[in-house]
């Protein structure tokens, strides 16, 4: 099956830097990136996503790359704010079956 | 419109309890997910429904069962807890394979 690792485990940035992080996946077949935002407490909720035939997409401060050929994929938050403070977690699939990586945990000191 | 829910939120079990988890979507989606989250380890994908009168096992089925009761529910029945099985449970739903999936609130499970 799919294998997602996601670095690093946590992440402390300064308000308004940039944070950034890295995925790598097994499944050459993986065709669908979905990136996950979880506040502590709460449920998982979408922020961004890309599939295999673009390499990259942005949506305002969010911006997500896709490498096919290394097989790995990147989020890269900008103008970082308190409330993106949260754990992050990338995801691949080919299927319905959704392979999650471990998570991050980023910190916004302001 | 509610999304997902589903009940109950907490719940504490002892060995060898059964129990069955509800989730219900009001979003006419097609597809529908458990998973179970762990610290440290990210979602993990315990069975899903592609569509109504469909399952299939994800990464980590073993000691569950699932029912697709309609296109709305989808339970999740634990026959005989372990304290292995202690984790936060999500339900979630989708209109396709690649489509936003949108989560429940979770059920927080204790077996002891």
């Amino acid at each position: 099956g799919e294998n997602v690792e996601q670095h690093p485990s946590t992440l402390s940035v300064q308000e308004g830097d940039s944070a950034v992080i890295k995925c790598t996946y097994s499944d050459s077949a993986s065709n669908y990136f979905p990136w996950y935002k979880q506040e502590l407490g709460k449920r998982p909720q979408l922020i961004i996503d890309i599939r295999s035939n673009v390499g990259e997409k942005k949506d305002q401060r969010i911006a997500v790359t896709l490498n096919k050929t290394a097989k790995h994929f990147s989020l890269h938050i900008t103008e970082t704010q308190p409330e993106d403070s949260a754990v992050y977690f990338c995801a691949a699939s080919y299927d319905y079956k959704l392979s999650f990586g471990a998570g991050t945990t980023v910190t916004v000191r302001a | 419109n509610a999304g997902v829910t589903q009940t109950p939120k907490f719940q504490v079990l002892k060995t060898g309890q059964s129990m069955t988890l509800q989730c219900a979507q009001d979003m006419n989606h097609n597809s529908m997910y458990w998973y179970r989250q762990d610290p440290g380890m990210g979602l993990r994908l315990i069975y899903y429904s592609a569509s109504e009168g469909t399952t299939d096992k994800g990464e980590v089925p073993n000691g569950y069962n699932v029912s697709r009761l309609n296109k709305r529910e989808f339970s999740l029945r634990l026959e005989s807890a372990a304290p292995s099985q202690t984790s936060v449970y999500f339900c979630a739903s989708s209109s396709d394979r690649f489509s936003e999936q949108f989560f429940g609130p979770g059920t927080r499970l204790t077996v002891l």
